[in-house]
C-alpha cells in the first residue's frame, strides 16, 4: 500500500478484556516499530522488529503486552487483561532499514479506550 | 533515561516566523528529528539533523542545534494556518533504534 495502515482505527473495550491491534507496514520495509501516545506519558517506544532478528521489547510496560510480526510483514500488538491506564493511541511505524536517518513512516494509529 | 522537553504551546500570526524549542539531557544523541502531528493523523517527518551539524535549512524550515547547551530548535518561516499542529522533536542514538520523543508543542497560527 501507499503508507502504513493500522486497524482498527478506534477500539473501545471493557477492563479485563484482551485486545489485538494490527499494523501493515509499507511493503518492503524491514523495520517495524510500535509506540504509544497517551496524555500522561507522551509518546513512548514499545517494541522494535528488524528483519529476522530478535525484537527489542525494552519499551513494553508490562508482561500483559506482547507483539509479533508474521512473515516479516504484518504485526499484531496484543494487550491482555486491559486496564484503564492502557487507554492511549497506539502508533505503528516502519522504515526501510532500521535506525539512523532512515525515515520512520507512521500510521494513523489505533485509539484504544478501556472502560 | 533521556529527558526531552518542549514548551507546551506557541501562538503566532500568519506570515510571522515560528520558533519551536527542544532541550534534552543525553549528549550521545546522534540523530535529531522534527515531526508534525495534525489532528487525527499520524506523525509526519519534517526534517532531521545529524549531531555533527549545527544547522540545516529545508525550504521554510531551519533547524539549529546547539550541542553545548543540548538545545534544538525548529524555525518555520512565513508561518501559514496549515502549519497549525503539534510538533515533536525526537532523538535517536546510534545502535538504539527507538525514537525518544519530546513532550510536543502545539502551534496555533491565526489569520
Amino acid at each position: 500500500g501507499a503508507g502504513v495502515s493500522q486497524s482498527p482505527s478506534n477500539k473501545v473495550t471493557e477492563k479485563g478484556k484482551d485486545v489485538e491491534l494490527r499494523c501493515d507496514p509499507i511493503s518492503g520495509h524491514t523495520a517495524l516499530y510500535w509506540y504509544r501516545q497517551s496524555l500522561g506519558q507522551g509518546l513512548e517506544f514499545l517494541i522494535y522488529f528488524q528483519g529476522n532478528s530478535a525484537p527489542d521489547k525494552s519499551g513494553l510496560p508490562s508482561d500483559r503486552f506482547s507483539a509479533e510480526r508474521t512473515g516479516g510483514s504484518v504485526s499484531t500488538l496484543t494487550i491482555q487483561r486491559t486496564q484503564q491506564e492502557d487507554s492511549a493511541v497506539y502508533l505503528c511505524a516502519s522504515s526501510s532499514a532500521g535506525g539512523g536517518p532512515d525515515t520512520q513512516y507512521f500510521g494513523p494509529g489505533t485509539r484504544l479506550t478501556v472502560l | 533515561g533521556e529527558d526531552v522537553e518542549q514548551s507546551l504551546f506557541l501562538s503566532v500570526r500568519e506570515g510571522d516566523s515560528s520558533v519551536i524549542n527542544c532541550t534534552y539531557t543525553d549528549s550521545s544523541s546522534t540523530y535529531l528529528y522534527w515531526y508534525k502531528q495534525e489532528p487525527g493523523a499520524g506523525l509526519q517527518l519534517l526534517t532531521y539533523i545529524f549531531s555533527n551539524m549545527d544547522m540545516k535549512q529545508d525550504q521554510r524550515l531551519t533547524v539549529l542545534l546547539n550541542k553545548k547547551d543540548k538545545h534544538l530548535s525548529l524555525r518555520i518561516a512565513d508561518t501559514q494556518t496549515g502549519d497549525s499542529a503539534i510538533y515533536f522533536c525526537a532523538l535517536m542514538n546510534t545502535g538504539f533504534q527507538k525514537l525518544v520523543f519530546g513532550t510536543g508543542t502545539r502551534l496555533l497560527v491565526s489569520p
